[in-house]
């Protein structure tokens, strides 16, 4: 059973374009998150929410909006798409505060923006 | 501000050998120190962390990780590698004084070579 599993795994779109990412944990935790990877493989938080409140929005434009339907979901939107989006998004979970507790990461979505 | 500081970005041994993967941090607090590794294609999973106790952490795969507090020092050691330990390793920090959030370093792509 795979633990914190992302879809699409791969996602290639136009600039302009708005798309999603989807996450599900299946692990019982009250915390997802998401980061961002760039080029340089640099892993920065993004967002973290906790019982399905935002607790964490790092700067990240309007242009990215988070939804939490539920504990167990957290998927990523994303608006007018530019060239800078193109990376790798990694959906996390954890049971309790993000600083202190083992993070599960899922496998990564790699979005790639033309 | 906090940051974590990798300062290796590749790093080659042979088969056989022992490891060391460097990483300093700059907090103010007492942080909670992390490990984790990022197999190709693949999301981060973690080998260990350090907050209290024996500065010497055990993890999993058998690595190990040294808490160096007048260093701020946490590197990671391992005494013979193997080739499947090839993967990118990440150091993290968390502190309940900079949120609920870890920061993570650049990491260091491991080569492994027979």
């Amino acid at each position: 059973d795979t633990a914190v599993s992302q879809t699409p795994k791969y996602l290639v779109t136009q600039m302009g374009n708005d798309k999603s990412i989807k996450c599900e944990q299946n692990l019982g935790h009250d915390t997802m998150y998401w980061y961002k990877q760039d080029s340089k493989k640099f892993l920065k938080i993004m967002f973290s929410y906790n019982n399905k409140e935002l607790i964490i929005n790092e700067t990240v434009p309007n242009r990215f909006s988070p939804k939490s339907p539920d504990k167990a979901h957290l998927n990523l939107h994303i608006n007018s798409l530019e060239l800078g989006d193109s990376a790798v998004y990694f959906c996390a979970s954890s049971q309790g505060d993000g600083f202190s507790n083992e993070q599960f990461f899922g496998p990564g979505t790699r979005l790639t923006v033309l | 501000a906090q940051s974590v500081t990798q300062p290796d970005i590749h790093i080659t041994v042979s088969e056989g050998a022992s490891l060391e993967l460097r990483c300093n941090y700059s907090y103010g607090a007492t942080p909670y120190l992390f490990w984790y590794v990022q197999s190709p294609g693949q999301g981060l999973q973690l080998l260990l962390k350090y907050f209290s106790g024996d500065t010497l952490v055990q993890g999993i795969k058998g690595f190990e990780a040294e808490f160096k507090r007048s260093q701020s020092s946490f590197n990671l050691r391992k005494p013979s590698v193997h080739w499947s330990d090839a993967a990118e390793y990440f150091c993290a920090v968390g502190a309940r004084e900079y949120g609920n959030k870890l920061v993570f370093g650049a990491g260091t792509i491991l080569r492994v070579k027979s």
